[in-house]
């Protein structure tokens, strides 16, 4: 069973860097792509990064390009989003999610963790 | 910058159908977008609905389906209950790699 649990969420100074990560220790996690969406209090759902299985291709949102950066270790079935030059603007649940069998949708997510940037 | 639009918000009385719409600010959505519909209600992580324009993911009731109607992708909700109040998402995958959301629909049903 897919279970994605995420950490590392916080309160963070504008500015400031942060690593997220999300384990998944009970499935094949290194055969799929892995996700980061992020949901600003109140807002909707926003797409940030995609990571090919074996870590060689990554794809990123423009506002988040050059600050963020996503990375996976297979070997501890872990997924990674470095996150840097914080903003107020960042402030979100940052959920990971496993681009699925379904093909082109995100059939499993974590339950999300909170990053809040502020002063 | 490409942008998904969604519908705000609708209301459906128990029992209605409803029908959201996916569309791409500049163009057409069409199954090579890969529309996916993902149901979230406050506070709780998206639960995936439909996948590859009208496939259901398991679980999902027959109720909700998905289908391209002219240049936008729809999900459609017949004989809405109460507890499909929750907002809708659309998602589209673009062929650079990357994905868009719509910005959410919140469904009322009363």
């Amino acid at each position: 069973e897919v279970h994605l649990v995420e950490s590392g969420g916080g309160l963070v100074q504008p500015g400031g860097s942060l690593r997220l990560s999300c384990a998944d220790p009970g499935s094949t996690f290194s055969g799929y792509w892995m996700s980061w969406v992020r949901q600003a209090p109140g807002k909707g759902l926003e797409w940030l990064a995609n990571i090919k299985q074996d870590g060689s291709v990554k794809y990123y949102v423009d506002s988040v390009k050059g600050r963020f950066t996503i990375s996976r270790d297979n070997a501890k079935n872990s997924l990674y989003l470095q996150m840097s030059s914080l903003r107020a603007e960042d402030t979100a649940v940052y959920y990971c999610a496993r681009v699925g069998v379904c093909g082109y949708c995100f059939d499993y997510w974590g339950q999300g963790t909170l990053v809040t940037v502020s002063s | 910058q490409t942008v998904v639009t969604q519908e705000p918000s609708f209301s459906v009385s128990p029992g209605g159908t409803v029908t959201f719409t996916c569309g791409l600010s500049s163009g057409s959505v069409s199954a090579s977008d890969f529309p996916s519909w993902y149901q979230q209600t406050p506070g709780q992580t998206p639960r995936t609905l439909i996948y590859n324009t009208n496939t259901r993911s398991s679980g999902v009731p027959a109720r909700f389906s998905g289908s391209i109607l002219g240049n936008k992708a729809a999900l459609t909700i017949t004989g809405a209950q109460a507890d499909d109040d929750s907002d809708y998402y659309c998602v589209l995958y673009m062929s650079s790699g990357i994905w868009v959301f719509g910005g959410g629909t919140k469904l009322t049903v009363l």
